[in-house]
C-alpha cells in the first residue's frame, strides 16, 4: 500500500464547477497535511495546509481533513481555467524529522 | 530573491557517465531536500540537510548516488556511473527554521540514454 495515495486523474470540471480532490494516507500518526500544486513543466508550490480535524478555507480553496478516516480533500470553488495543474497531497508524520510523504498527484482540468 | 537556483535545467547523458546537479537554496533557509519525480513513482525525497549536514538519506537510491553540501549556499547531487532509470526531473527544494513551507527549485530534467 502506498504511503499517499490519489486518483490520477484527469478531473475533467466546467469552469465555475467545484473541483473536489481526494487524498488517503496510511501512517495514523501523520499530523501535518499539505496541497501543492504543480503546473504542467514547473515545480510544486504550496497552496494550502492543515493541522487539525475539519476544514480550512482561504480564498477559493478549502482544505478539509478527517483524521479518523485517515482522509484529506481539496475543494476548488468558482474553478479557473488557470486552475488546471496537478495537485499533489503531500503529509507528515508526528514529531522530529519526519518527511514529507507526496502522493502521485491528480491531474485537473478546467474547461471553458 | 531569486528563489532556489538548479543547474543545468537540462542534462542529457550517456548511461555510465558520471552527472552533477547543482543547487544554491534561497539565502538564510538552513533546510536543503534533493527530491526525484518520475509519473510512476512521484515525488520522493532522496535526502535532507540540515545546517549542511545530512540528516537522513533514507531515499538515496544506491551507492551510485551521493550529496554534499559543503557551506550554506551550495548542494550538489552527483550520480556515478548514472543508467537510464535515473532519468527523471530532480528538484532541490529549501525551508527556514521549522517553517513547513517548502520552496522548490526549477528542478533538473535528466535523461540518460
Amino acid at each position: 500500500q502506498k504511503e499517499v495515495e490519489q486518483n490520477s486523474g484527469p478531473l475533467s470540471v466546467p469552469e465555475g464547477a467545484i473541483a473536489s480532490l481526494n487524498c488517503t494516507y496510511s501512517d495514523r500518526g501523520s499530523q501535518s497535511f499539505f496541497w501543492y500544486r504543480q503546473y504542467s513543466g514547473k515545480s510544486p508550490e504550496l497552496i494550502m495546509s492543515i493541522y487539525s480535524n475539519g476544514d480550512k478555507e482561504d480564498g477559493r480553496f478549502t482544505a478539509q481533513l478527517n483524521k479518523a478516516s485517515q482522509y484529506v480533500s481539496l475543494l476548488i470553488r468558482d474553478s479557473q481555467p488557470s486552475d488546471s495543474a496537478t495537485y499533489l497531497c503531500a503529509v507528515k508524520g508526528g514529531t522530529g524529522f519526519q518527511k514529507l510523504v507526496f502522493g502521485t498527484g491528480t491531474r485537473l482540468l478546467v474547461s471553458p | 530573491d531569486a528563489g532556489v537556483i538548479q543547474s543545468p535545467r537540462h542534462e542529457v547523458t550517456e548511461m555510465g557517465q558520471e552527472v552533477t546537479l547543482r543547487c544554491k537554496p534561497i539565502s538564510g533557509h538552513n533546510s536543503l531536500f534533493w527530491y526525484r519525480q518520475t509519473m510512476m513513482r512521484g515525488l520522493e525525497l532522496l535526502i535532507y540537510f540540515n545546517n549542511n549536514v545530512p540528516i537522513d538519506d533514507s531515499g538515496m537510491p544506491e551507492d551510485r548516488f551521493s550529496a554534499k553540501m559543503p557551506n550554506a549556499s551550495f548542494s550538489t547531487l552527483k550520480i556515478q556511473p548514472s543508467e537510464p532509470r535515473d532519468s527523471a526531473v530532480y528538484f532541490c527544494a529549501s525551508r527556514a527554521g521549522t517553517n513547513e513551507k517548502l520552496f522548490f527549485g526549477s528542478g533538473t530534467q535528466l535523461s540518460v540514454l
